[in-house]
């Protein structure tokens, strides 16, 4: 079983739809939670840290359940510029032990 | 603000060539990273220098090695390719320690694509 698993889609949705990605972990040590972009062909960028309590940045939500050891991430009137891959990445505490999923494609349709 | 740079940004290798990946970054940030990434998997750590004057392995670390010349520069050598090594290579860079004690977001080189014949 791998340590963070994501479906990897591809999810293709109209523009103002809600598309949401889930994201399991194995180690229940983890402690620090993020989701990052990656555009086709470019490097990874912090999209947003994925806090205990929930939060929310403009369009997008991202939610920790530690008890079923997963996160997810919420986009709500999703952009053609909202087409990407999103990574899940998990942390246990050290360099070595931070994690990337294999990404979620999603392409938004006009 | 040129953030991470890394060269070169394309290269073909014969089997059993050497090359060196040269990565830069202008941050101020203590640690820095060495990934590769392959289709269908995530960005495996190869190695990182949690500050200068130190290298660790990371998850996938055989038919490399790493230098990290001064704080700014962090370096990834292959001595002998092989096509298993045909992957994008990413150098990273954080301020260390981040949230909970690992890495604080990662910031990212444009990756080094290569091609191991």
């Amino acid at each position: 079983r791998k340590e963070v698993e994501q479906d990897p889609g591809p999810f293709n949705v109209p523009e103002g739809a809600t598309v949401a990605f889930n994201c399991t972990y194995s180690n229940s040590a983890s402690q620090s939670f993020f989701w990052y972009r990656q555009d086709c062909r470019k490097e990874p960028k912090l999209l947003m840290s994925v806090y205990s309590s929930g939060n929310e940045d403009g369009r997008f939500t991202a939610q920790l359940n530690r008890a079923s050891q997963y996160i997810s991430l919420l986009i709500r009137d999703s952009k053609l510029s909202d087409s990407a891959t999103y990574l899940c990445v998990v942390n246990a505490g050290s360099a070595r032990q931070l994690t990337f999923g294999s990404g979620t494609q999603l392409t938004v349709l006009p | 603000n040129a953030g991470v740079t890394q060269t070169p940004k394309f290269q073909v290798l014969k089997t059993g060539q050497s090359m060196t990946l040269q990565c830069a970054q202008d941050m101020n940030h203590n640690s820095m990273y060495w990934y590769r990434q392959d289709p269908g998997m995530g960005l495996r750590l190869i190695y990182y220098s949690a500050s200068e004057g130190t290298t660790d392995k990371g998850e996938v670390p055989n038919g490399y090695n790493v230098s990290r010349l001064n704080k700014r520069e962090f370096s990834l050598r292959l001595e002998s390719a092989a096509p298993s090594q045909t992957s994008v290579y990413f150098c990273a860079s954080s301020v260390q320690p981040g949230l909970a004690g690992g890495p604080g977001e990662l910031f990212f080189g444009e990756g080094s694509r290569l091609t191991v014949l």
